[in-house]
């Protein structure tokens, strides 16, 4: 089946440690996003990329970073520079041209 | 910066009945998209329907219609003949950029509650 595939589905971290989200899609979608949700501030861009190789800052973009090897992966990494971890977080695409994003399950992060 | 506003946190609607959700945006660009999503307790995010900034027409999906004022910076969703599974968060979202970059701005989001 084609889709996209968040992992882990929830996450605990200690305060301190890096902890890395995974997005996978087989949708052969050119984009991929990166979203935060926090209750009462609806959903913020973190990293987005277009093409392989290639990413820009959303609009939260301090204390993460992201890479893009391959079309079908967009990694992000929570450092332990973000000072608010815990969230949940949403890993998005859209193939070129659709012009509509299409969404993972979600990754719930809690930082204990 | 474009920005999209939802100022109903929360709204309630009995089932069977109408309802609607608000949203404005602000931009200086000519040529754009709309969207709203729906979100359940699932959180699996859910396209409801979408809009394009130079179509004049209103989009409608089944049960779903938008009012897409343009001048005004409005597009507000109306649901029809609400049902008990139309209760989630629905997100207005914008789609902004051009030449291949795009990014998408979404509001705070509505909860909407559907009484039986």
């Amino acid at each position: 089946d084609g889709g996209i595939t968040q992992s882990p589905k929830y996450l605990f971290r200690k305060e301190g440690q890096n902890v890395t989200l995974s997005c996978e899609q087989n949708l052969n979608h050119d984009a991929m996003y990166w979203y935060r949700q926090d209750p009462g501030q609806g959903l913020r861009l973190i990293y987005y990329s277009q093409i392989v190789n290639d990413f820009q800052k959303g609009d939260i973009a301090e204390g993460y970073s992201v890479s893009r090897e391959k079309k079908e992966s967009f990694p992000l990494t929570v450092t332990s520079a973000q000072k608010n971890p815990t969230a949940f977080y949403l890993c998005a695409t859209s193939f070129r041209g659709a012009n509509v994003l299409t969404f993972g399950a979600g990754s719930r992060l809690t930082v204990l | 910066a474009q920005t999209v506003t939802q100022s109903q946190p929360e709204m309630s609607v009995q089932e069977a009945e109408t309802v609607t959700l608000s949203c404005t945006y602000d931009t200086s660009e000519s040529d754009y998209y709309l969207f709203w999503y729906k979100q359940p307790p699932s959180r699996q995010m859910i396209l409801v329907i979408r809009q394009e900034a130079y179509k004049q027409q209103n989009a409608t999906e089944n049960r779903f219609s938008v009012n897409f004022q343009k001048a005004a910076k409005s597009f507000s969703l109306k649901i029809s003949d609400s049902q008990l599974g139309d209760a989630a968060m629905y997100f207005c979202a914008y789609r902004t950029g051009s030449s291949g970059t795009y990014k998408y701005i979404f509001g705070t989001g509505t909860r909407l509650k559907v009484l039986a």
